[in-house]
């Protein structure tokens, strides 16, 4: 399995809602991203997980919340998200740190 | 502080005409640079990586690149392009010792006219 996959593909939500984006790879790899991508920007890094730890927080507003629960699963947890949080949510995995394999998105719209 | 800059926004091409991105970064030391590529709709693929060795890269679909140390640059050709390759493509570099971190460039927007 060389694939990163993403669930769900489009989320929706109130800024009141609390929701899950969900991330998994069965690659064996150790490092684990989470991204923003605006419309025709480039992504913008969020978190990484390296050995299941936090290492990097790209100073991220606290309503997202990175979880890791195992090697394989990186979860990103929304609360009291803003319209301008609207975005497509880009996850992507890496063994060596470097070259990173990105899964497909989750299309965010926050109301 | 790194940065990665692509020049060129919009680039519009015949079909069968030749194809140079450019992108330049701007950091001393070592670096790993790549291109990605993201088809309308997909996700972002690795088209091509430099780490180390040949300056000249190749990656998939004929696309290549050449790293040019002394210019910071690393631009990506492709001798004959297809309506197909239609998409985004971004420059990144990384850092070894920034832990990870890759910065993307601001991309480039390529169309292609059959």
């Amino acid at each position: 399995d060389t694939e990163v996959t993403q669930t769900p593909k489009h989320l929706v939500m109130g800024m009141t809602n609390k929701k899950s984006l969900k991330c998994e790879q069965h690659m064996g790899h150790r490092a684990m991203y989470w991204y923003k991508q605006k419309a025709k920007k480039p992504p913008e890094l969020m978190f990484v997980y390296s050995y299941e730890k936090l290492s990097i927080n790209e100073s991220v507003p606290s309503r997202f919340s990175p979880e890791c629960p195992n090697s394989s699963l990186l979860n990103l947890h929304l609360h009291a998200l803003q319209p301008e949080d609207s975005a497509l949510y880009l996850c992507a995995s890496s063994q060596d740190l470097n070259e990173q394999f990105f899964g497909p998105g989750t299309r965010l719209t926050v109301l | 502080a790194q940065s990665v800059s692509q020049h060129n926004h919009h680039v519009i091409l015949s079909e069968a005409a030749s194809l140079e991105l450019g992108c330049n970064y701007s950091y001393g030391g070592t670096v790993n640079l790549f291109w990605y590529v993201q088809y309308p709709g997909q996700h972002l693929q690795l088209l091509l990586k430099y780490f180390s060795g040949d300056p000249l890269v190749k990656g998939i679909k004929g696309f290549e690149a050449e790293f040019i140390k002394s210019k910071f640059s690393f631009n990506l050709r492709k001798p004959s392009v297809q309506w197909s390759d239609t998409a985004e493509y971004f420059c990144a570099v990384n850092a070894p010792s920034s832990a990870s971190k890759i910065i993307f460039g601001s991309g480039t927007r390529l169309s292609i006219r059959p």
